[in-house]
């Protein structure tokens, strides 16, 4: 149990249709990591949040968006949905150590499937 | 763009086996780290692994980092059916706002 949450677990959408994915961070972490993890492949970095702003983005187009709230949760929408959207959608919070080591806590993901 | 292969993509094993996976950097690590992924739920960090040549172990998990620092293996002892899972290598690249960029993974089942 890591602590970060995410909502909803599974969902269906069509195609052309418009998503929001819900997450919810660790107590204490101030930055939000977003990944995409198709099936049978490693995840891949979407964006990242720090402290609401966007701090980094991986290759993904513009229809992908996020935001982050003052209580650090945090958004990831999706517009004009495409069939490859279909993945597990993670999200990360993280927290750097006073040792200065760097772990990012994985929420459970929501399954996304676009028909 | 850096690429992380790993190998093999799957592997199934009896319970008490010793089984080795690898992952393979087309660059060099600016900070490696092995995760473990179960169904229906998130990675979970195993250990970071950041100079070259540097073993470490984790009860009967054991990784080794190259001395180069492009290529790790992760050894598992008396394997468990516990430890089935997605195993998954990464980099994190704190220059990058602490972006991970992951390999393919390597799926293992320990059947009992």
């Amino acid at each position: 149990e890591t602590g970060v949450t995410q909502s909803p677990t599974h969902l269906i959408k069509t195609r052309g249709q418009q998503v929001t994915l819900r997450c919810s961070s660790q107590s204490g972490h101030n930055t939000v990591s977003w990944y995409q993890q198709a099936l049978g492949q490693g995840p891949q970095f979407i964006f990242q949040y720090y402290r609401e702003e966007e701090n980094g983005r991986g290759n993904f187009p513009p229809r992908f968006s996020g935001l982050q709230f003052p209580n650090y949760s945090s958004e990831l929408n999706v517009n004009a949905l495409e069939l490859d959207d279909s993945a597990l959608y993670l999200c990360a919070s993280s927290l750097v150590h006073t040792s200065g080591s760097y772990e990012q806590y994985f929420g459970p993901g929501t399954r996304l499937t676009v028909t | 763009t850096q690429l992380l292969e790993q190998s093999p993509q799957f592997l199934s094993i009896q319970e008490g086996e010793n089984l080795t996976v690898y992952c393979n950097s087309s660059s060099v690590f600016s900070s490696l780290q092995w995760y473990r992924q179960e169904p229906g739920e998130g990675p979970v960090l195993l250990v970071t692994v950041v100079t070259g040549g540097e073993v470490k172990k984790l009860k009967r998990l054991t990784f080794q980092f190259g001395d180069a620092r492009k290529d790790s293996s992760l050894h598992i002892t008396a394997a468990q059916p516990g430890d089935t899972g997605l195993y998954l290598c990464a980099d994190l690249i704190k220059a990058a706002g602490n972006k991970l960029t992951f390999g393919g993974g390597t799926r293992v089942l320990v059947k009992p």
